[in-house]
């Protein structure tokens, strides 16, 4: 069965980087995009951009250019999400997700909780 | 700011129907196909509709999505405890270039 597992809860200062992995199974990891979404307590889900497996092309949304690095490794069917230059306001739960398009996915991570305080 | 607006709640007994509508522009919905997922409290999104009005593999036909011009609908039929959630609809916008979804809509069961 289709599985994106994620790495655990983070805990970073103002400032620093994050990075976030998402390892699938359960199919041909270069076969689909992975999307990164993430979500707020208690606010909506906010898009952040998507990255081809097989090519490594990447889209970001505009508001985390400059800032966000998707990257991956076909070898062990893993994808990552870099964030730096962490604020506050970037404390939230982040997804990964197999994505059918860049903006619909069929299957998700558990989520990894990211927290940034000083 | 989402720029896909939806209604903050909606509500009705067990066994009734709700609607909850996602309305944006031309630049997103109004061009480009909807999917809408479903949030239970603490889990990770799944997905309902996609391409507007299809079903993914093991979601019921209960679900259902339709559009029309910049709207987007999600449908519940047979309304269950277990619906309660928050839904969310999202697609793509042309001119932002970016990845948008809906402000959300918290389905609550009387």
């Amino acid at each position: 069965q289709v599985q994106l597992v994620q790495s655990g809860a983070e805990v970073k200062k103002p400032g620093a980087s994050v990075k976030v992995s998402c390892k699938a199974s359960g199919y041909t990891f270069t076969n689909y995009d992975i999307n990164w979404v993430r979500q707020a307590t208690g606010q909506g889900l906010e898009w952040m951009g998507w990255m081809n497996p097989n090519s490594g092309n990447t889209g970001y949304a505009q508001k985390f250019q400059g800032r966000v690095t998707m990257t991956r490794n076909t070898s062990i069917s893993t994808a990552y999400m870099e964030l730096s230059s962490l604020r506050s306001e970037d404390t939230a739960v982040y997804y990964c997700a197999r994505g059918l398009t860049v903006t619909t996915s069929d299957y998700w991570g558990q989520g990894t909780l990211v927290t940034v305080s000083s | 700011q989402s720029v896909l607006t939806q209604p903050p709640s909606v509500s009705a007994a067990p066994g009734q129907k709700v609607t909850i509508s996602c309305s944006g522009s031309s630049s997103n919905i109004g061009n480009n196909y909807v999917s809408w997922y479903q949030q239970l409290p603490g889990t990770a999104p799944k997905l309902l509709i996609y391409d507007n009005n299809k079903r993914p593999s093991g979601i019921p036909d209960r679900f259902s999505g339709s559009k029309s011009g910049t709207s987007a609908t999600l449908g519940i039929t047979g309304l269950q405890t277990g619906d309660e959630a928050d839904y969310y609809c999202g697609t793509w916008d042309s001119s932002l270039s970016v990845g948008v979804f809906g402000t959300g809509t918290k389905v609550t069961v009387l």
